[in-house]
Formats: C-alpha cells, sequence, structure tokens
C-alpha cells in the first residue's frame, strides 16, 4: 500500500521569506499523481499543486513550486514570498491508481510571522 | 473549478440518534465520490469510495452499518451515521471526482462537523 510521509507537523517563517515543506511517499507504482492540498481554519481544502509523475518539469503555480525527485519519491512544496494567507495546514496527497484514491500525509501547520 | 458542496456544515444530534449528510456536485456529474474523516488536529482518513448506483467500497477498519454510504444520483451522495455516540463526533468531508478533468482531480466540499452529546 501506498504511504505518505511528512516530518515535519509544524513550520513558521517570517512573511516574505521562502519555505520549504518536505514529503516523502512509498509506492511500486510508475505512474501516478502527486498533489499538495492547504487546509485554513474554514477547514476547506484547496488545492494548491499537483504533479505527474511521468512529467520530469517540476509543476509551478505562481509563489508555489515543488521538488519532484522521482527515484527519491521525494515530492517537496516551496512557498516563495510567503503571505500571511498562507497561514493553514499543509497535506501532501498521492493519488493512487485503479481506485484512485487519495491518500494524504500527516500534514504541516505553516505559520507565518508578520 | 467544480463546486461540491455539503450540508449541514454543523450538526449536534444526541446519542443513540441518526444523522445524515449529503454531498452534492453542483456544477458537474459525479460517478465517483469519496468520504473522509478528520479527527482535530489530525490527516484526512478515506472511509469508503461512494459509486453512483452501486455499493459503496469501504476501508479497512470502517463499520458498514455505522456508516451508511448512498450514491443514488449522479450529483448527490448521503453519508448517514446510524445510532451515533460520542466518539463519532468528527469533522466529515467529501469529495468527487470531475470524469472529464484532468487525471486525478479532486474537488472538496466544505466538510461537516458531527458533535455527538
Amino acid at each position: 500500500a501506498q504511504t505518505v510521509t511528512q516530518s515535519q507537523p509544524e513550520m513558521s517563517v517570517q512573511e516574505a521569506e521562502t519555505v520549504t515543506l518536505s514529503c516523502t511517499y512509498d509506492t511500486s507504482e510508475s505512474d501516478y499523481y502527486l498533489f499538495w492540498y492547504k487546509q485554513p481554519p474554514s477547514r476547506q481544502m484547496i488545492l494548491v499543486i499537483r504533479q505527474e509523475a511521468y512529467k520530469q518539469q517540476n509543476a509551478t503555480e505562481n509563489r508555489f513550486s515543488v521538488n519532484f525527485q522521482k527515484a527519491a519519491k521525494s515530492f517537496s512544496l516551496k512557498i516563495s514570498d510567503s503571505q500571511l494567507g498562507d497561514a493553514a495546514m499543509y497535506f501532501c496527497a498521492y493519488l493512487t491508481q485503479g481506485a484512485q484514491k487519495l491518500v494524504f500525509g500527516q500534514g504541516t501547520r505553516l505559520t507565518i510571522n508578520p | 473549478g467544480a463546486v461540491v458542496s455539503q450540508h449541514p456544515s454543523w450538526v449536534i444530534c444526541k446519542s443513540g440518534t441518526s444523522v445524515k449528510i449529503e454531498c452534492r456536485s453542483l456544477d458537474f456529474q459525479a460517478t465517483t465520490m469519496f468520504w473522509y474523516r478528520q479527527f482535530p488536529k489530525q490527516s484526512l482518513m478515506l472511509m469508503a469510495t461512494s459509486n453512483e448506483g452501486s455499493k459503496a467500497t469501504y476501508e479497512q477498519g470502517v463499520e458498514k452499518d455505522k456508516f451508511l454510504i448512498n450514491h443514488a444520483s449522479l450529483t448527490l451522495s448521503t453519508l448517514t451515521v446510524t445510532s451515533a455516540h460520542p466518539e463519532d463526533s468528527s469533522f466529515y468531508i467529501c469529495s468527487a471526482r470531475v470524469p472529464s478533468g484532468r487525471g486525478g482531480e479532486l474537488f472538496f466540499g466544505e466538510g461537516s462537523r458531527l458533535t455527538v452529546l
């Protein structure tokens, strides 16, 4: 079974600085999708960024980018120019093939210091 | 993006009663929906996969008779917590896949907070 591990329960960063959230996963599949979701205090899950495993190029969405290392099974999220609105729980997630189920990591709580 | 709506967003019930939570895809048809449970300060745990017109597929350890899932139409899945007890208090979240969307894209409802007294 696939597993997703986020080793940083909490992270903090100064406003306007850059922060990187770590995620590793375990799978025997060759093709899959990886995601980062944001869950603010409202509890609404918001898709931040997606990476398709067969694409070597790292995904980027404005201030958010990933460092996808397929061989190392690593999928970190970099947030540049951090803003107060970025404060939230961040979940790394893996989409299984076949059943198409999302497997979530434990989450990282990100605090932005003004 | 696509919209998924849950109702109610917050419900309190007495122990022993049943509670129904609805998950609707508002602007697309979802053949598959997913139900998650989230305890405070924890991650989302997949409970079951809801398939339109067929029985739900439950994850290991989830009681089928406790958490009844019905997916009677392409836009509605319901989760009924039967004979609720305080330990069932939690945050329940649904998600739905857009059939024609890019691979793997799921949209989430706002979540429903259940408190059992």
